[in-house]
Formats: C-alpha cells, structure tokens, sequence
C-alpha cells in the first residue's frame, strides 16, 4: 500500500533553517510528482511548491521563493523541503503529498516545525 | 496568495444533507474541472474525497458528491453521521504562473 512517512517534529531557532524528509513507499517513486503544503495552527492549507520526481524539475509559490528547496533522493525514495530564514510565521505543520493528475491521493502524516522563542 | 472562499462552518443534524461551496475566479475553479475536496480531523492529515469535480476515491461513501457550476463548486453530504464532523478544504488547478495549486479556507463541519 503507499505510504508517505515524514521525518519527526522540529524545534528551530530564529533565522534558522529545517529540512523535512517524505518517504515514499508501496508504489514507483517517480511516477508521481510530490508537492509539500504547510498549515499555521488554526490556518489554511497553504501550498509551497512541488517536484517532478522524475527529471527533478521543481517549481515554488511565489511566497517563499528564494527561501524553499525541494529535492529527492531516488536511490532512498524520499523526498525534501528545505525552508531557511525561519521566523515565528513559519511554526506550522508540514505536509507532503503526493498528486495523481490535479489532485493528492495520499498525505504524509505530517511534521509540527516550531520556534524555540 | 489567492484563495478560494468557502464559508467558515456548516452545521446539521444526523441524517439531513449539507452542502459546502467553493468560490474562485475562471483562472481556477470555473476554467479547469481539476476541483478536489479534502477532509481533515482534527490532529490528522488531510483525506481525500472528491476528485475532478464529482469522482469519488474508492473507499469513500456516496454519501459524499460534487458538483460545479461556473466559478462555484460544491460538496454535498447526505446521511449525516458524527464521523462527518471535521474540516473540509476545497481545493483546485490555477493558472496563476506564481502557483500550481490554490486552496479554500476550510469549513468546519458540525453534527448536531
């Protein structure tokens, strides 16, 4: 069955960076793009960027251009965000997900990324 | 970042239908049929339910559909059960260059 399962919760440091892991299981990685989407506590969904796992061409929102790298590792089947310049605005849950056609099939379970302050 | 707007909560007793609706422009929504729905608990991460507009994943209940009509799409569910209690969040395909995805607000659902 697939299955995404992402890395554990993270406590950052202002201006900080964190780096989130998914990986990926029960189907062949790079068939499927994965995208990552956060939530703020209490907030929407929030949409930040995504990887054609495949060929590794990635595109970002517009939001957190230039702060957002999303990678894989096809030997370990796992894929990454990066988020850098944390401040308190980016304590949210972060989710991968991973799309089939215009839509996400299955979600991680999610990573709490928090401030120390 | 563009949203789509969805109200804020919808209540209903066992039993009854309710429906949720997601506004957007013709740049999403009402451009392209890629509108989904997600349903979250509380502490959970998100569940798919409708896809493409009014496909159902295998495992949901057809006590689960949806709809559009121009700009606005729509999640009914019929048979309310207190399982159904939780957040539902629309989702859709935009052709916003700075994007690839837009979400809804969320709605939060309440079985009375």
């Amino acid at each position: 069955q697939v299955q995404l399962v992402q890395s554990g919760a993270e406590v950052k440091k202002p201006g900080a960076s964190v780096k989130v892991s998914c990986k990926a299981s029960g189907y062949t990685f790079t068939n499927n793009a994965i995208h990552w989407v956060r939530q703020a506590p209490g907030q929407r969904l929030e949409w930040m960027g995504w990887i054609n796992v495949g060929n590794g061409n990635t595109k970002y929102s517009q939001k957190f251009q230039g702060r957002v790298t999303i990678a894989r590792d096809t030997s370990a089947n796992t894929a990454y965000v990066e988020l850098s310049g944390l401040t308190f605005e980016d304590t949210a849950v972060y989710y991968c997900a991973r799309r089939l056609v215009r839509h996400f099939d299955y979600w991680g379970q999610g990573t709490l990324v928090t401030d120390s302050s | 970042q563009s949203a789509l707007t969805q109200p804020a909560s919808v209540s209903g007793s066992p039993g009854q239908s309710i429906a949720i609706s997601c506004t957007g422009t013709s740049s999403d929504v009402g451009g392209y049929n890629y509108v989904s729905w997600y349903q979250q608990h509380p502490g959970k991460a998100p569940k798919l339910m409708i896809y493409e507009v009014s496909s159902r994943p295998s495992g949901v209940s057809n006590r689960f559909s949806g709809s559009k009509s121009g700009n606005t799409a729509s999640l009914t569910i019929s048979g309310l059960q207190a399982e159904d209690e939780a957040d539902y969040y629309c989702s859709s395909y935009t052709n916003d260059i700075t994007l690839d995805v837009v979400f809804g607000g969320g709605t939060k659902l309440t079985v009375l």
